[in-house]
């Protein structure tokens, strides 16, 4: 069974700065990746995913993330986030003989000003 | 178009009791999931429903009924409400029936259970 970890439950940051957030996965098969965002009091809306191709892939408002197989991990970067950005951010993880995704616990994205 | 709505926003329940969340997506969509979010846990699948007439269990299901009414609609019981049962519930959709496809979100429901 596929498993997938985020290593910080917050992450706080000032504006304009980079941020990176943490995903490992853990699967005996090959993974397909996402990340989604939720922001105060909404619904979870896709980022980005990795399917195939290009392990960088970029994703709305300005995110990336890489999928680095060797290192099982699918960390998300911005070279300088916004205020807006402040949300919570969950990895999720899925292979081709399920039929379901697995979220990871979550990141709480603080951005100061 | 509204995509995924759910009702009600909030709910309080008192030990033992029952009520059904509702789920409807205007998108076409094949495929409806319900989460529950939990603080440091993540989300959690409920059930899902790959197709109309069709529903499977996910990882949490006990304590929790689901109807897919039809394509559009899909709602979640709690037959006897239980404090465990104090989350967050999300319905989701998707087009196709592959984990692979981008799920939407609705709003959610805030339901405690005293």
């Amino acid at each position: 069974a596929q498993s997938v970890t985020q290593l910080d439950s917050q992450v706080p940051v000032f504006e304009e700065a980079p941020v990176e957030l943490r995903c490992n996965y853990s699967s005996s098969v090959s993974v397909y990746l996402f990340w989604y965002v939720q922001y105060p009091n909404q619904g979870l809306q896709l980022l980005l995913k990795y399917l195939s191709g290009s392990t960088l892939v970029k994703g709305i408002n300005g995110f990336e993330a890489e999928f680095n197989k060797s290192q099982t991990s699918f960390h998300l970067r911005k070279p300088s986030v916004h205020i807006s950005d402040t949300a919570e951010y969950f990895c999720a993880v899925t292979t081709y003989n399920t039929d379901k995704l697995i979220f990871g616990t979550g990141t709480r994205l603080q951005v100061f000003p | 178009n509204a995509g995924v709505t759910q009702t009600p926003k909030f709910q309080v329940l008192k030990t033992g009791q029952s009520m059904t969340l509702q789920c409807a997506q205007d998108m076409n969509h094949n495929s409806m999931y319900w989460y529950r979010q939990d603080p440091g846990m993540g989300l959690r699948l409920i059930y899902y429903s790959a197709s109309e007439g069709t529903t499977d269990k996910g990882e949490v299901p006990n304590g929790y009924n689901v109807s897919r009414l039809n394509k559009r609609e899909f709602s979640l019981r709690l037959e006897s409400a239980a404090p465990s049962q104090t989350s967050v519930y999300f319905c989701a959709s998707a087009r196709g029936q592959r984990s692979t496809d981008t799920q939407y979100f609705g709003p959610g429901t805030r339901l405690t259970v005293l």
